[in-house]
């Protein structure tokens, strides 16, 4: 069965750059959810999208902007990278019609040197 | 607002004992409770949840965990302990089961001894 897909799986950055993650729903899925989870943290919820429209929010800086496009996939925007933004930023998603959980993607492990 | 409570961040048992995570969840509605397991450098995979129907519930790799309204509990358990289960283990809570974010404890890390 086709499952979330995050790319890249891992991405390197200095201070002040930008990085774009992006995330590809399961197909049909029409909610995409992003966390940031931190060295030795638990994941902490950042945004959240339904039908292309930001749906929630949480404790995401203002550096960070995400958007979901027409085909459903999601892209994770940051901006003047900070050694604290080095995180696992997992996507999940879910069919909001459908009786199930949101389902995980194996995460963009971030490192900002 | 809701959190979840994960007491022991880490747990240490050897192969073949029983396994208990302990979770404790706040929440103003009744909640949807879920655990999740997390191997290194892996993403999340879904062990079990708990949607408001038998309050015991059964998961994967012989995982199961028991809802207890009484003391906002949501302990996870295995009867006995294999050492692939080495993981971090996090307990969740959302509003809702279709539409809302995960909240998430902070861990428990599992280690299993031979």
């Amino acid at each position: 069965a086709a499952g979330v897909i995050q790319s890249p799986r891992h991405l390197i950055k200095e201070k002040r750059e930008t990085a774009t993650l992006k995330c590809y729903p399961i197909p049909r899925h029409d909610t995409v959810y992003w966390y940031q989870q931190g060295p030795g943290q638990d994941p902490q919820f950042l945004i959240s999208f339904y039908e292309k429209m930001q749906s929630d929010k949480g404790s995401i800086p203002d550096r960070f902007s995400a958007q979901q496009f027409s085909d459903y996939h999601s892209e994770l925007n940051m901006s003047s990278l900070e050694l604290g933004d080095s995180a696992l930023y997992f996507c999940a998603s879910k069919d909001r019609d459908m009786n199930t959980e949101a389902f995980f993607g194996q995460g963009t492990r971030l490192t900002v040197v | 607002a809701q959190s979840v409570t994960q007491l022991g961040s880490h747990v240490s048992v050897s192969e073949g004992a029983l396994v208990l995570l302990r979770c404790n969840y706040s929440s103003s509605v009744p909640p949807y409770l879920f655990w999740y397991v997390q191997y290194p450098n892996q993403g999340l995979q879904l062990l079990l949840k708990y949607t408001s129907a038998a309050t015991l519930v059964k998961g994967i790799n012989g995982f199961e965990a028991e809802f207890k309204k009484s003391e906002t509990s949501f302990h996870l358990t295995k009867p006995s302990a294999h050492m692939s289960d080495a993981a971090e283990y996090f307990c969740a809570v959302s509003l809702s089961y279709n539409t809302d974010k995960l909240i998430f404890g902070t861990g428990t890390r599992l280690q299993v001894f031979p």
